[in-house]
């Protein structure tokens, strides 16, 4: 089966500096890449996500790149803001009539002021 | 448009005794999966279903059966919970156009088993 592996699992930068989080996956099969966001208390929520056709999405202040030789993607996250505090899940799969990700282990990311 | 709606949001039950989680979609979707979070562990899946009618083990089933009641519905039962089986537990489903993979969770439902 798929394994993901995701680091750090925590990250602390300053307001307006920037994040980066590192996924590896090990099936090559995956085609589908997703971010999910969770703040304290609440429900995962997906932010961004990449297939295996692209290399690289951006949407605002955040972006994703995806290297399949490599079998690593990445989150970036550009001027950071406190309410981007929260924990971070990388995910890799498929999106097959029956869709299975694993999700990897999570991120704290922390944005001081 | 609730999404999904899981309940309860809290439990405490003791070693042995059983209890069902309820999840239920309102977005017509057929997918549905059970995970749960442990800290440091990430969302672990449980059961899934892809569509009504059928079921099948995700990475850690043991001590854990469901029942897709329906296109809406889908609940977890802890037979005989363990001290082991504390945790917060999700329900979630899956849309599946081709445009999007995306996950739509329940609020979370927290277990603890002494």
């Amino acid at each position: 089966g798929e394994n993901v592996e995701q680091h750090p699992s925590t990250l602390s930068v300053q307001e307006g500096d920037s994040a980066v989080i590192k996924c590896t996956y090990s099936d090559s099969a995956s085609n589908y890449f997703p971010w999910y966001k969770q703040e304290l208390g609440k429900r995962p929520q997906l932010i961004i996500d990449i297939r295996s056709n692209v290399g690289e999405k951006k949407d605002q202040r955040i972006a994703v790149t995806l290297n399949k030789t490599a079998k690593h993607f990445s989150l970036h996250i550009t001027e950071t803001q406190p309410e981007d505090s929260a924990v971070y899940f990388c995910a890799a799969g498929d999106t097959g009539t029956a869709s299975k990700l694993t999700f990897g282990t999570g991120t704290r990311l922390q944005v001081t002021l | 448009n609730a999404g999904v709606t899981q309940t309860p949001k809290f439990q405490v039950l003791k070693t042995g005794q059983s209890m069902t989680l309820q999840c239920a979609q309102d977005m017509n979707h057929n997918s549905m999966y059970w995970y749960r979070q442990d800290p440091g562990m990430g969302l672990r899946l449980i059961y899934y279903s892809a569509s009504e009618g059928t079921t099948d083990k995700g990475e850690v089933p043991n001590g854990y059966n469901v029942s897709r009641l329906n296109k809406r519905e889908f609940s977890l039962r802890l037979e005989s919970a363990a001290p082991s089986q504390t945790s917060v537990y999700f329900c979630a489903s899956i849309g599946e156009t081709v445009n999007t993979g995306e996950l739509f969770f329940g609020e979370g439902s927290r277990l603890t088993v002494l």
